[in-house]
């Protein structure tokens, strides 16, 4: 079985400041991870992906995000959050032998200017 | 076109009756899959195609539910019966193969909404 954790329902920053997004995964095997952002009354947009390799992957509009295996951890940063980034951000899982992709329930992230 | 593209985009329909929703994946992608987002909620799974095979049917919440897909074209998710649990946003995508590491591509859904 797989599953996802985000622990926020909501995160509110300033413009400028740092954003973090939080996602914990549970797989019986090796991961794939993603992250998706859903603007209002859009589709899912892909953000990043980990596969394997680097620990830290690099995305669209500037997100990165850090694999870490001991904490079972993916989660999504920024280093100066915009306005423009306020939406529902999704991670999501799947077991490298397996082909459903799980998502976590979101986080809404808010950007205050 | 160049996306996943779904129709209707809204359906409001009254309990009892049957629905239709319409999935057309990106050319060239073999695997499409069906997720429900229910207001406030995060993704629910429903199935995967790869082809027009679907190996894995027990995402689908119950037997009102079922899916087709003509070849690696069009899928179809009916809804029989319909229910007020079953209003949600619809979701649908696409990639290039079960077991690829790409991402899925996703289309901007099919809002349902059972009066």
């Amino acid at each position: 079985a797989q599953s996802v954790a985000q622990p926020e329902d909501q995160v509110n920053v300033a413009e400028g400041n740092p954003l973090t997004v939080k996602c914990t995964y549970s797989v019986s095997g090796n991961p794939y991870l993603f992250w998706y952002v859903q603007y209002p009354n859009r589709g899912l947009q892909f953000l990043l992906k980990y596969i394997t390799g680097d620990n830290l992957v690099k995305g669209s509009y500037g997100f990165e995000a850090e694999f870490n295996k001991s904490q079972t951890s993916f989660h999504l940063k920024k280093p100066s959050a915009l306005v423009s980034d306020s939406a529902l951000y999704f991670c999501a899982v799947r077991d490298r032998n397996d082909y459903k992709l799980s998502f976590g329930a979101g986080t809404t992230v808010t950007v205050r200017a | 076109g160049a996306g996943v593209s779904q129709s209707p985009s809204n359906k409001v329909t009254e309990k009892g009756k049957d629905v239709e929703l319409r999935c057309d994946p990106i050319s060239g992608h073999t695997a499409l899959y069906w997720y429900r987002q229910r207001l406030g909620q995060g993704l629910e799974f429903l199935i995967y195609f790869q082809g027009n095979s679907a190996p894995d049917k027990s995402g689908l919440p119950s037997d009102r539910f079922s899916a087709e897909r003509t070849g690696e074209s069009v899928s179809t998710l009916t809804i029989q019966r319909t229910q007020q649990e079953d209003s949600a946003v619809y979701l649908c995508a696409s990639s290039l193969a079960l077991g690829s590491t790409g991402e899925l591509f996703f289309g901007e859904g099919s809002r349902l909404t059972v009066l």
